[in-house]
């Protein structure tokens, strides 16, 4: 069975450009998880997904980042535009129920230079 | 203040040895626990679960909480070349998987 995949597992973009990471979670998988690492720092949530609907997005850090999952399946997570500070290793996880094991991608990493 | 702290490491033992990994967590509220391994630019991946005081044990893994203490450990037994890797504390209190990481501690075990 396959497991998480994320692409690109690599961006490198200029400051003020646009990037979309895409997140393919476990098929089966109703909630979808973004995570964010910044360099030296700790893994933070973004937002929660189940299905289709944001169930959390307390994490979001501002309005120049854009998830959506159309048809409940696929996640992109939107940043315009780039800012250095945004940086870092994005991972996307899955799991079957809210609070089963979370199952997390190798994650995208984005540098903005 | 960081909510889930852990001591960066890296954390070196001989192979066959203990492996003793801590963790604080700051919010009383948090009520499940995670122990997540990640080698160098894989996936975290979950090794043990614990919510109740006391201790959990699977295979060479061992999982400690202390509630009071708020504190969370995990040993491993028999300490493997192939256990090298970061390991991830989390705390979860909300039942829908919102976890708060501590930075990682990285772990070496010398042959």
């Amino acid at each position: 069975e396959a497991g998480v995949t994320q692409f690109p597992s690599h961006s490198v973009i200029e400051k003020g450009q646009t990037v979309t990471l895409r997140c393919d979670p476990i098929s089966g998988h109703d909630n979808l998880y973004w995570y964010r690492r910044v360099m030296g720092k700790e893994i933070k949530f973004l937002l929660h997904f189940v299905k289709e609907s944001k169930q959390d997005e307390s994490g979001m850090p501002n309005n120049r980042f854009l998830a959506e999952r159309t048809g409940g399946t696929y996640s992109t997570l939107k940043v315009q535009p780039a800012e250095l500070e945004d940086s870092g290793v994005y991972f996307c996880a899955s799991s079957q129920r809210p609070g089963g094991e979370l199952f997390f991608g190798e994650g995208s990493r984005l540098t903005v230079l | 203040q960081k909510e889930v702290e852990q001591n960066s490491g890296p954390l070196s033992v001989p192979e066959g040895a203990i492996a003793s990994l801590n963790c604080t967590y700051s919010d009383r509220g948090s009520q499940s626990f995670f122990w997540y391994r990640q080698y160098s630019g894989k996936s975290p991946e979950l090794i043990m679960f614990i919510y109740s005081n006391g201790d959990k044990e699977d295979g060479r893994f061992t999982a400690q909480l202390n509630k009071a203490s708020q504190y969370v450990s995990l040993l491993i037994r028999d300490s493997q070349p192939s256990d090298s890797a970061t390991y991830l504390c989390a705390a979860e209190g909300g039942g829908g998987n919102k976890l708060t990481f501590g930075t990682g501690t990285q772990l070496k075990v010398e042959l």
